[in-house]
């Protein structure tokens, strides 16, 4: 049961065009995600959170939307640089008693190529 | 990544032997987490430990893997009787509260291959 889910396994963009990747999952008690990104032979690293109670969180070049009603969410990266081509995953954090939670359920990430 | 120091990265062992990963966490950080990432497959959660203490261990396959966080120590994950199903990058992240944010990083991974 693939409660995160990211249908492009892969993404190619020119360098200085926009990025977008996106997220849907099927939990409605998701109170909070995240996007990591993955370099080959290293952990992941956190680029950006959103909360349910927001729809929009920006950092930099990162902006990261969130649609509710329609359990989904999409990370922008604008302009993208070929410094960016790495693995992206959204991940989602259940929310727990007292609001405080332990656990990510992560996609299965999407290869993103800038071209130079 | 902040700190967290897996060990080894690389690990090979034929079927039937035993699997040690240690997880040094980010200094002060008490909550350690360990995740698999099976080929083409996201992480999953495994367990989540506080020092001494399993917390959370819903992740994990109930027969030949254990984990524990020790006073002293790192965190150890240890899968017995290894077979090829367990070849993964295994990776430990490490958190200063039991919240799961912005504040937790994860280490470089083990890769480790059953042959």
């Amino acid at each position: 049961d693939q409660q995160v889910k990211q249908n492009s396994p892969s993404l190619s963009v020119q360098e200085g065009r926009i990025s977008i990747l996106n997220c849907d999952y099927t939990n409605s008690m998701f109170d909070y995600f995240l996007w990591y990104k993955k370099y080959p032979a290293e952990g992941p690293t956190f680029l950006i959170s959103i909360s349910s109670i927001k729809d929009k969180n920006e950092d930099g070049r990162f902006t990261v939307f969130l649609n509710k009603s329609a359990k989904h969410l999409s990370l922008h990266i604008v302009p993208s640089q070929p410094g960016d081509s790495a693995v992206y995953f959204c991940a989602a954090s259940p929310k727990n008693y007292g609001g405080a939670t332990n656990k990510l359920i992560f996609g299965t990430g999407t290869l993103l190529a800038v071209q130079p | 990544n902040a700190g967290v120091m897996q060990n080894p990265r690389h690990l090979v062992r034929r079927r039937g032997q035993e699997a040690r990963l240690r997880c040094s966490p980010v200094k002060g950080h008490s909550h350690v987490y360990w995740y698999r990432q099976l080929p083409e497959e996201g992480l999953k959660f495994m367990v989540y430990l506080q020092k001494e203490n399993i917390i959370d261990e819903s992740g994990m396959p109930k027969e030949r893997f254990s984990a524990e966080f020790p006073k002293e120590g790192p965190s150890i994950l240890r899968i017995q009787q290894v077979v090829r199903g367990d070849s993964a990058a295994y990776f430990c992240a490490s958190s200063p509260t039991a919240v799961f944010n912005t504040e937790a990083f994860f280490g470089q991974g083990t890769r480790l291959t059953v042959v």
